[in-house]
């Protein structure tokens, strides 16, 4: 049981706008940045927005990130096939055992 | 560029260790974390431990504490990853990734390594 539930699945055909959520405790999603990683099939992670909603450089601006005090959210707009791949939210915090924390992960389907 | 180098495949058997290697390249690798994440067959991302190379400074996940010890050689950018006492539920992908800091994001990852732990 992860500290960060992501749903296990999302899908969308190509040029709709997806929405995937990570939802935690407010004492973790509230207090803490968090990170979304995105990982097509057979490939390393890779990040894809940092601080709750800072892309880096080379990441196109379909992609987006939010938060509000128990959640947070990736919204991917105009959908193309290649946005086929698992997402993780993360998020860091050193009263956790564990001091970085994952989502389970959404796989994310282009119809 | 900046890349992030793994060591390759290893098959292992129970009770056995293995050491995992990450070779640094186009920074400065004292200058950012390294930290360490594994994904066993078809699940999701487990966060192992890190290290800071410039002071040798670890943490590891409670879980993994006495059983994992990460380390690195300034001297030829490299940090490595132990796991000691293997099982057969440590069978996975193991990655490393460089950060700014311990709470920042991980910019650059390597390519994986397998680990394999069959009797």
């Amino acid at each position: 049981q992860s500290v960060l539930t992501q749903p296990p699945s999302a899908s969308g055909t190509p040029g709709q706008r997806v929405t995937i959520s990570c939802s935690g405790s407010s004492s973790i999603i509230g207090s803490n940045y968090v990170y979304w990683y995105q990982q097509l099939p057979g490939a390393a992670p890779k990040l894809l927005i940092y601080r709750n909603n800072q892309r880096p450089s080379g990441v196109p601006d379909r992609f987006s990130g939010s938060k509000s005090a128990t959640s947070a959210s990736l919204a991917i707009s105009g959908l193309r096939s290649e946005d086929e791949a698992d997402y993780y939210c993360a998020t860091w915090d050193d009263s956790l055992s564990a001091y970085w924390v994952f989502g389970g992960g959404t796989k994310l389907t282009v119809l | 560029q900046v890349q992030l180098v793994q060591s390759g495949a290893e098959v292992k058997k129970p009770g056995a260790s293995v050491k995992v290697s990450c070779e640094a390249s186009a920074y400065t690798f004292t200058g950012y974390y390294i930290n360490w994440v594994r994904q066993a067959p078809g699940q999701g991302l487990e966060w192992m431990g890190w290290i800071n190379p410039n002071s040798g400074v670890t943490k590891y996940a409670q879980k993994f504490q006495g059983r994992v010890t990460v380390t690195s050689d300034t001297s030829i950018s490299t940090a490595y990853m132990e796991v000691t006492n293997l099982r057969s539920d440590d069978t996975a992908l193991y990655y490393c990734a460089r950060s700014l800091g311990y709470d920042r994001e991980w910019d650059f990852w390597g390519q994986g390594t397998l680990v394999t732990v069959s009797s």
